[in-house]
Order: C-alpha cells, then sequence, then structure tokens
C-alpha cells in the first residue's frame, strides 16, 4: 500500500544526544514536510524540500536538520541545540501542490 | 502572511447533534482552507479543502465547511454527531503554491467530545 512511513514510533533521547527520525514515502510525491506538534497547539513547520538535494527552513528550524538524498526519504536529526525537543514530529508530503499527506507521527521524549 | 483562528479550544455535543468548529483565516492572498482531523497519537486526515471552487466543500464522514470570504470563515459542520466524530480538528491556511510546495498554516486545533 502507498503510504508515508515514520519510524520509530516512539523515541527516547539524552541530554547532548542527536537523534534521527525517519520519513520514507512510496507516493511519489515531490514535496515533502517535517512538523513539529506540542500539546494544545497547532503543527509548526519545521523544514521542507521541493526536490531532491534542496530544502528550505521552515518557521522553527534552530536545532533542527534535515536531508534529501533521494526522493522517497527526508530523515529528521533533531541536535543537541534544541533545547526543548520533546513533542510529537509529523512528516508530510504532496505532489505538485496538491493535497498535503501526513504520516503516522513519531514521538520524541528527552530522558 | 497568512494565518488562523481556531474558537474554541474544546467543544462538547451530545450524539446526534450538530456540530459546528469555527475558523477564522487571515491571508494576504487568496487562500486555500483545509480542515484535517486527528485522532490520539496519529497522523493527520484531510477531511476536505476549499481551492476557490464552490464555496460549500464537502468532505469524508458527513462533515462540510463554508467559504465566506467577507467574514474570513471558514467554519466546519455536520449536522448530526457520532461518537466516532470525537478527535482533534485542525483548519489550516495555505498561501500560493511555490515551486510544487505548498505551506500549511495550521490553528491551535479544536478536541471535540461527544456525549452519549
Amino acid at each position: 500500500d502507498g503510504g508515508i512511513t515514520q519510524s520509530p514510533k516512539y523515541l527516547f533521547r539524552k541530554e547532548g544526544q542527536n537523534v534521527t527520525l525517519s520519513c520514507e514515502q512510496n507516493l511519489n510525491h515531490d514535496a515533502m514536510y517535517w512538523y513539529r506538534q506540542d500539546p494544545g497547539q497547532g503543527l509548526r513547520l519545521i523544514y521542507y524540500s521541493q526536490i531532491v538535494n534542496d530544502f528550505q527552513k521552515g518557521d522553527i528550524a534552530e536545532g533542527y536538520s534535515v536531508s534529501r538524498e533521494k526522493k522517497e526519504s527526508f530523515p529528521l536529526t533533531v541536535t543537541s541545540a534544541q533545547k526543548n525537543p520533546t513533542a510529537f514530529y509529523l512528516c508530510a508530503s504532496t505532489r505538485s501542490g496538491n493535497t498535503i499527506y501526513f504520516g503516522e507521527g513519531s514521538w520524541l521524549t528527552v530522558v | 502572511a497568512q494565518s488562523v483562528t481556531q474558537l474554541g479550544s474544546h467543544v462538547s455535543v451530545s450524539e446526534g447533534a450538530l456540530v459546528l468548529l469555527r475558523c477564522n483565516y487571515s491571508s494576504s492572498v487568496p487562500p486555500y482552507l483545509f480542515w484535517y482531523v486527528q485522532y490520539p497519537n496519529q497522523g493527520l486526515q484531510l477531511l476536505l479543502k476549499y481551492t476557490s471552487a464552490a464555496t460549500l466543500v464537502k468532505g469524508i464522514n458527513g462533515f462540510e465547511a463554508e467559504f465566506k470570504k467577507s467574514e474570513t470563515s471558514f467554519h466546519l459542520t455536520k449536522p448530526s454527531a457520532h461518537m466516532s466524530d470525537a478527535a482533534e480538528y485542525f483548519c489550516a491556511v495555505s498561501g500560493p503554491i511555490i515551486q510544487g510546495a505548498q505551506k500549511l498554516v495550521f490553528g491551535q486545533g479544536t478536541r471535540l467530545t461527544i456525549n452519549p
């Protein structure tokens, strides 16, 4: 089945550690996105990518990094510079500006 | 720049009653508007979208929304609530599509509770 797969579903990060969240899509979508969701708040855009080997910062990019080496993959690294990383992270994708589809999300908790 | 305001972080209705979730937007360009639903610990699912065609948009699960430019509103309604409608609902606005990318700006969400 086509879709967006995020892994892992739950991830724990120690202080000072970098962690990477995986996002893979088999929908042949061109654009991919990462959003962060905090309780009681809407989604905020971290990074997005329109084509392979290109990406742009969103509204809250500090402390995060991404890569887009393949059309299907858009991993997000939460670096130690992100001081408050505990949140629900959502990956999304779209083809040529049509409807944006979301993955099932990943929970990141600092321990 | 675009922004979205959802009036009411929590709405509670009885099963079978009308559901009304309010959304007002601000946009400097003709907007695209969306309603998404999120069930616990899951991603977002598109309910419906407005893209400058008909002002009354019908979506999945019996939901619909009406675009009112004069009121800058895009309220979501359903005539008769069902227990399975209990979820978080997000309104979102987008500006023009640039190079295939569409940047959505989300409201803070409204949690809908259905009372038996």
